[in-house]
């Protein structure tokens, strides 16, 4: 097993460009999130899936971000006319149900 | 007010220094986390416990519930240390994670 992969790694673009980023999770975990971290701050929940259904989504998820997981496996989250807040590491991680957490490398994004 | 807090927000030692980081919660959880995380993001999970102690090499991890409140102790402290260390705690209707800020950590040799 070669734990959490995510992709890209880095991402730069400009302001009002769309963005998508990939999460392949460890095969057997059925929960999937993303989380983001800005520069000295601890991370937050954005969202996280159950399989394939999206299970909560958190308030700092606007309607410029969305996030799928179709077939329970991969997941995909894109935002939508970026803008220079979103700069920031984007995270997946996996787990089986109430188990520990694993991190992917995690996606840097910086809007210009 | 954050659910999680942790202290101190910067710890510099020597090698070989006994390390102890604090967290505190303010709502009933389920799991309390301790994560390492090295320059460049990756995020390592270290402990997770409802209750007690748990050890790992030179790391021990504790959480009295009553108090709400968990330690993560370092013995022997190690340049290859140095890291952030983060507390996030996880409900029982979620397996989220809310995060605490992180403690950085540097050993000296």
């Amino acid at each position: 097993d070669t734990g959490v992969s995510q992709d890209p790694r880095h991402k730069i673009t400009k302001r009002g460009q769309n963005v998508t980023f990939r999460c392949d999770p460890i095969s057997e975990h059925n929960r999937l999130y993303w989380y983001r971290q800005t520069l000295g701050q601890g991370p937050e929940f954005l969202t996280y899936f159950q399989n394939e259904a999206q299970l909560e989504k958190s308030r700092l998820l606007s309607d410029r971000f969305s996030a799928e997981r179709p077939k329970g496996s991969f997941s995909t989250l894109e935002i939508q006319r970026t803008e220079q807040g979103d700069s920031a590491m984007y995270l997946c991680a996996s787990s089986l149900l109430g188990d520990e957490q694993y991190f992917g490398p995690g996606t840097r994004l910086t809007v210009t | 007010k954050n659910e999680v807090e942790q202290s101190p927000q910067n710890l510099t030692a020597q090698e070989g220094e006994f390390i102890t980081i604090n967290c505190s919660y303010s709502v009933g959880i389920s799991a309390l986390h301790w994560l390492q995380q090295h320059p460049g993001g990756g995020i390592v999970s270290l402990f997770m416990l409802s209750s007690g102690k748990k050890k790992h090499g030179r790391l021990i991890a504790t959480i009295n519930i009553l108090e709400k409140h968990s330690s993560l102790h370092i013995t022997a402290s190690h340049p290859r240390d140095s890291a952030v260390y983060i507390c996030a705690v996880s409900f029982y209707n979620t397996d989220k994670l809310i995060f605490g800020t992180g403690t950085r950590l540097q050993v000296f040799p």
